[in-house]
């Protein structure tokens, strides 16, 4: 069975400083990966998604960087956090090319406070 | 265009009572319609799906309803309970050049009071 791994699950940040968030699906192959974030009244925001390895696309113009080093591994990455990024990070990953219909599943979440 | 609106923000529902929670979207490419279930410090979790070729899908207690004219769906929790409160996602979803992206509505927390 395929299951997704995220860490950290929190972690409290000074404004200025670097982000790394990791996240690694296991049981499948090729899988579409998405960091999302998740702010209180906002829903949920796609932030990057990508296909294959070194293939990133960004849905919104932010603070944030994606990286795609492995087949199935993600990172979420900041040169320098401001207060606004601040939220709830969700790692995700879906079975490519079945057509439209297919499952997101979701990590745990990782909460970043920037302080 | 890529908007998915969803009301109410915040739902309470009497135990054994139905809740209903509506999205309404604009872009008629949209071709599939799931609901997500989260719990507080949770991912959230696939609970049912749609397409719009089908006006109502039903699992368990739970039902999707789909006016595809209107350009809108919701969730019906029937015999609602306690164990159902949670924060409730509606999404739509269309092939996009191979890839396939949610666009997530903004939430509804629901609380099940005895």
């Amino acid at each position: 069975s395929q299951t997704i791994h995220q860490w950290p699950a929190t972690l409290v940040q000074p404004v200025g400083s670097p982000l790394s968030l990791e996240c690694t699906v296991e049981g499948t192959s090729n899988p579409n990966l998405y960091w999302y974030r998740q702010a209180a009244g906002r829903g949920l925001q796609l932030l990057f998604y990508s296909v294959g390895i070194g293939q990133i696309s960004s849905e919104v113009p932010q603070n944030l960087s994606a990286s795609r080093p492995q087949d199935r591994q993600f990172i979420l990455s900041s040169k320098k956090l401001l207060l606004s990024d601040s939220g709830f990070y969700l790692c995700a990953w879906s079975v490519p090319y079945r057509g439209s219909g297919n499952t997101i599943y979701f990590g745990e979440g990782s909460w970043l406070t920037v302080v | 265009q890529q908007q998915v609106k969803q009301s109410p923000q915040s739902l309470i529902v009497q135990k054994g009572g139905i809740s209903i929670i509506n999205c309404a979207y604009e872009n008629t490419a949209f071709d599939y319609f799931p609901w997500y279930q989260q719990f507080p410090g949770k991912g959230p979790a696939l609970l049912i799906a749609i397409r719009p070729d089908v006006s109502e899908k039903k699992e368990g207690r739970f039902t999707i309803s789909f006016n595809k004219s209107a350009k809108q769906f919701s969730l019906h929790i029937m015999d609602s309970q306690p164990g159902d409160s949670a924060t409730y996602f509606c999404a739509a979803s269309r092939r996009d050049f191979g890839n396939e992206k949610l666009t997530f509505g903004t939430g509804t927390r629901l609380t099940i009071i005895p």
